[in-house]
C-alpha cells in the first residue's frame, strides 16, 4: 500500500465549528488531492496541490481551504462546518502521469 | 466539461457469472482511463488503466478496452467470485493529466 495516512479516521462535530483533516504521505510524491465521496455522486475533487505552497481549486471547493507547507502533509480545513459537509473525505497522491493512490478515508459527521 | 457516466447499480450476480459494467466518457483531448475498486470500509484501489485508444488494461481477471470511437471503457470479467463484491468506479484524467473525474460508482454483489 502507498504510504498515505489520513487523520482522524472518524470525527463527529457540531455545525459552525472549525475542522481540520490531515493527509500525510511517506512517498515524496509531488501531487496531493482531497476528494469527498457522497452517495449518488461518486468522488468529487475539492482541492489539489502540485507542490509545496502550490494549490488549486477543484469542482467543489466552496467552504474548504487547504495548506501544504511540507511535501508530506496536505491539510484540509472547514472554517465553519455545515451539515452539507458531512461526507467521507479521501486523500490521494500521485507523481506526474501516473495513477493516483488513495488513503483509507476520514468519515466526518456534522450535527 | 469532461464527464464519466457508468451504469447504475446495484449489480447482483451468482458466482462464476460473466460481469460487464458499462462506462462511457465525454472528454476533450486524449485522457487516460481508469477503473478503481473500493472494498467496504476501505479507500480506492487502482484496478486497471489504459492511456490511449485501443489499449487494453487488465488485472485480477478484469479487463477493459479504451474505445475512442464509442467513447467507452467497459469493465468485464469472465467469472466473478464472492470476493469481487465491491464498488467499482470508472474515472478519467483531467487538468492536464493530474486530477481525476469519477463516475458515480457501481455496486457489485456476488453470491455463492
Amino acid at each position: 500500500d502507498a504510504g498515505i495516512t489520513q487523520s482522524p479516521r472518524h470525527k463527529v462535530t457540531e455545525t459552525g465549528t472549525p475542522v481540520t483533516l490531515r493527509c500525510h504521505q511517506t512517498e515524496n510524491h509531488r501531487y496531493m488531492y482531497w476528494y469527498r465521496q457522497d452517495p449518488g455522486h461518486g468522488l468529487r475533487l475539492i482541492h489539489y496541490s502540485y507542490g509545496v505552497k502550490d494549490t488549486d481549486k477543484g469542482e467543489v471547493s466552496d467552504g474548504y481551504s487547504v495548506s501544504r507547507s511540507k511535501t508530506e502533509d496536505f491539510l484540509l480545513t472547514l472554517e465553519s462546518a455545515t451539515s452539507s459537509q458531512t461526507s467521507v473525505y479521501f486523500c490521494a497522491i500521485s507523481v506526474p502521469n501516473q495513477p493516483q493512490h488513495f488513503g483509507d478515508g476520514t468519515r466526518l459527521s456534522i450535527l | 466539461g469532461n464527464s464519466v457516466t457508468q451504469m447504475e447499480g446495484p449489480v447482483t450476480l451468482s458466482e462464476e457469472a460473466f460481469l460487464t459494467i458499462n462506462c462511457t466518457y465525454t472528454a476533450t483531448g486524449y485522457p487516460s482511463l481508469f477503473w478503481y475498486v473500493q472494498y467496504p470500509g476501505e479507500g480506492l484501489q487502482l484496478l486497471l488503466k489504459a492511456t490511449k485508444a485501443d489499449d487494453k488494461g487488465s488485472n485480477k481477471g478484469f479487463e477493459a478496452t479504451y474505445r475512442k470511437e464509442t467513447t467507452s471503457f467497459h469493465l468485464e470479467k469472465g467469472s466473478v467470485q464472492v470476493s469481487d463484491s465491491a464498488v467499482y468506479f470508472c474515472a478519467l484524467s483531467d487538468k492536464g493529466g493530474t486530477a481525476l473525474i469519477f463516475g458515480k460508482g457501481t455496486t457489485l454483489s456476488v453470491s455463492s
